[in-house]
């Protein structure tokens, strides 16, 4: 089976660097997906990790350990429109490209 | 954007009822998937298709069944719906990678469903 853990929730302040963190089991893994959804839309993809270390996109980075099982997403230089809620996804080996999402973090940028 | 629809955006419905949403795709992508998104729960698969009459069952399909007859249409029925049937549905669509597994989905707009 598969577990994936996040926090609810998270508030951070305009302009600061917050970091989600994402923790999995699962019973075989090939990769890891971050998506963002804004309330009332659908979910868009942010980023994929599939090797252990680093990936900065832009404001956004994503970080992966494959023998910890943990993987973050690092937002910089935070907006308003970053409020939104945040999912972590594992591709289990063997799924037939199915994709096991965490609950989210509903993170909140204050002014 | 991928081209992805889905209809009804909304709809409300009494227990017990047949409940089918749609979902359009004009990318020609081979795979397709229903999710339900609820509070708490996020996102869960209820059905996914890997082809024209290809499907098979996620972690939450009773209650649910798919058709898939052309590449572009997959629907979701509900065959006599219940109140814990309430919730937002996703569809979405991927194309493997090359050579890997790597599984990008895009998500359409989505269906706001209430069973009364």
């Amino acid at each position: 089976g598969q577990n994936i853990d996040q926090p609810t929730e998270m508030t951070a302040t305009e302009g600061a660097i917050v970091q989600i963190n994402c923790t999995y089991q699962t019973s075989g893994f090939n990769g890891l997906f971050w998506y963002q959804q804004h309330a009332g839309e659908a979910p868009t993809f942010l980023s994929y990790n599939v090797l252990d270390g680093l990936e900065e996109k832009g404001r956004f980075s994503s970080f992966l350990s494959r023998s910890k099982g943990y993987s973050y997403l690092l937002l910089k230089e935070l907006q308003m429109k970053d409020s939104a809620s945040y999912l972590c996804a594992v591709t289990p080996t063997g799924s037939a490209r199915q994709l096991t999402f965490g609950s989210g973090t509903q993170l909140t940028v204050l002014p | 954007d991928a081209g992805i629809t889905q209809s009804p955006r909304h709809k409300v419905t009494e227990t017990g009822t047949p409940v089918t949403l749609r979902c359009h795709q004009t990318e020609n992508h081979r795979y397709m998937y229903w999710y339900r998104q609820d509070p708490g729960h996020g996102l869960r698969l209820i059905h996914y298709s890997y082809g024209v009459k290809d499907t098979d069952k996620g972690e939450v399909s009773d209650g649910y069944s798919v058709s898939r007859s052309k590449t572009e249409d997959f629907l979701l029925t509900l065959e006599s719906a219940t109140s814990s049937q309430t919730s937002v549905y996703f569809c979405a669509i991927s194309e493997s990678g090359t050579g890997s597994d790597y599984n990008e989905q895009f998500f359409g707009p989505g269906t706001r469903l209430t069973v009364l």
